[in-house]
């Protein structure tokens, strides 16, 4: 059964605070993304990434940056949370090549206060 | 620039009733996506249609892709209550486009 986990179901964090939001995959996936989804704008990629040490940016990559050290771990990061960046994120998964089903896991809802 | 438009955004629908989600995109594409989502969870893979003419079913779900119109329908027969989601469809261009997503309320 394929999984993607996220480190938090919920996080509360202050404006200014360093957040860092973690996404794990068991299906040794090439693709790895990070979604925001809000309200009326439907899902928005921030960034991806398609092999260790390698991103792209998305649609809205500004206030955020991302880590791939490894094949099976892709971090968000906040550097300086901001209450615009209240929302719910989404990691997801797909192979390289082929179909290119996209995974999400389970999603992380972030509160700026 | 790919664009990716549901309609409707929101429907409420009688159980036993027929109706269908349109999915627009504009640009070509052999790669069409149908997620559903259920209100707090994330997203859950329903279809992939891969070529021109393809249709998939599951349960009162059927899906179907026509690429010359540059359009995907959803067909939902004969509503049941645990059919009440958001369904989003999603193209691939050189990345992953999704529509805004339609939020089916079915009424018991």
């Amino acid at each position: 059964d394929v999984k993607v986990t996220q480190s938090s179901r919920y996080l509360v964090k202050r404006t200014g605070e360093k957040v860092f939001l973690e996404c794990v995959q068991d299906m040794d996936h090439e693709n790895m993304f990070w979604y925001r989804q809000d309200p009326g704008l439907g899902l928005r990629l921030i960034y991806f990434s398609y092999d260790v040490k390698m991103k792209e940016k998305g649609d809205i990559p500004e206030g955020y940056s991302v880590s791939r050290e490894k094949k099976e771990r892709f971090s968000l990061i906040l550097e300086s949370a901001s209450t615009n960046q209240t929302s719910m994120y989404l990691c997801a998964s797909s192979r390289l090549a082929g179909v290119y089903e996209q995974y999400f896991g389970p999603g992380t809802r972030l509160t700026v206060t | 620039e790919l664009k990716v438009e549901q309609n409707p955004l929101f429907l409420s629908m009688q159980e036993g009733k027929n109706y269908t989600i349109y999915c627009n995109y504009s640009t070509t594409s052999d790669r069409l996506y149908w997620y559903r989502q259920d209100p707090g969870k994330s997203l859950e893979s329903l279809f992939v249609l891969l070529s021109n003419g393809a249709v998939k079913q599951e349960g009162r779900l059927m899906a179907s892709l026509d690429t010359k119109a540059r359009l995907s329908t959803l067909h939902i027969t004969a509503a049941v209550h645990d059919l009440s989601a958001t369904y989003f469809c999603a193209v691939r261009d050189d990345k992953i486009i999704f529509g805004k997503g339609t939020r089916l309320h079915i009424l018991p």
